[in-house]
């Protein structure tokens, strides 16, 4: 079983929809991450978390360190938006690496 | 800034050719990374530094060294290239180890 697993694998939405991707992990994290893969593969970082909640524009992230959960919510979403939702954890402080999920692929139709 | 630069974009090689990848930052960051992203597969990190002169195993490190011989620079050796070696390559860096890390645009191999 992989250390982190992202919900939906594939995610097809209207344009204006509201988008939950989830992130469930199995170990100890002394922070998440979620990051933007676009389509001609450049990864940009959105937000790093470890606890409560982060709003940046039209994305919200929010985690539950007691249930070992993350979401990543798109209000209103865009064509803009389509693209690779990757959730990274840091297992244990200290630890220098990141241990990625598989991410979520999301296509919003205009 | 350019931020995290990678070369070359893309590359064919032949089975047991070497080359090196090319990674530099201008931001002064101290920790650099190298991942591989396989299709369906989550990024895996090959190898990481810590700053200049230390370099340690990720995940997967078997078939490639490093180097990082000044704070910009860390590349990325592949000795005798094997078909398990095609792969897109990610560098990346950040200030700190929990710090959101600066991804360069990949660099794509291809091992026929």
């Amino acid at each position: 079983k992989n250390e982190v697993e992202q919900s939906p694998q594939n995610l097809t939405a209207q344009e204006g929809e509201f988008i939950t991707i989830n992130c469930s992990y199995s170990v100890g994290i002394s922070a998440l991450h979620w990051l933007q893969q676009h389509p001609g593969g450049d990864i940009v970082s959105l937000f790093m978390l470890s606890s409560g909640k982060k709003k940046h524009g039209r994305l919200i992230a929010t985690i539950n360190i007691q249930e070992k959960h993350s979401s990543l919510h798109i209000t209103a979403s865009h064509p803009r938006d389509s693209a690779v939702y990757i959730c990274a954890v840091r297992v244990d402080f200290g630890n220098e690496k990141l241990t990625f999920g598989t991410g979520t692929r999301l296509t919003i139709i205009p | 800034n350019a931020g995290v630069t990678q070369t070359p974009k893309f590359r064919i090689l032949k089975i047991g050719q070497s080359m090196t990848l090319q990674c530099t930052q201008d931001m002064n960051h101290n920790y650099m990374y190298w991942y591989r992203q396989d299709p369906g597969m989550g990024l895996k990190l090959i190898y990481y530094s810590v700053g200049a002169g230390i370099t340690d195993k990720g995940e997967v490190p078997n078939g490639y060294n490093v180097s990082r011989s000044t704070t910009e620079d860390f590349p990325l050796r592949l000795e005798l290239a094997a078909p398990s070696q095609t792969s897109v390559y990610f560098c990346a860096s950040s200030l700190q180890a929990e710090e959101t890390q600066y991804f360069g645009p990949g660099t794509r191999l291809l091992v026929l």
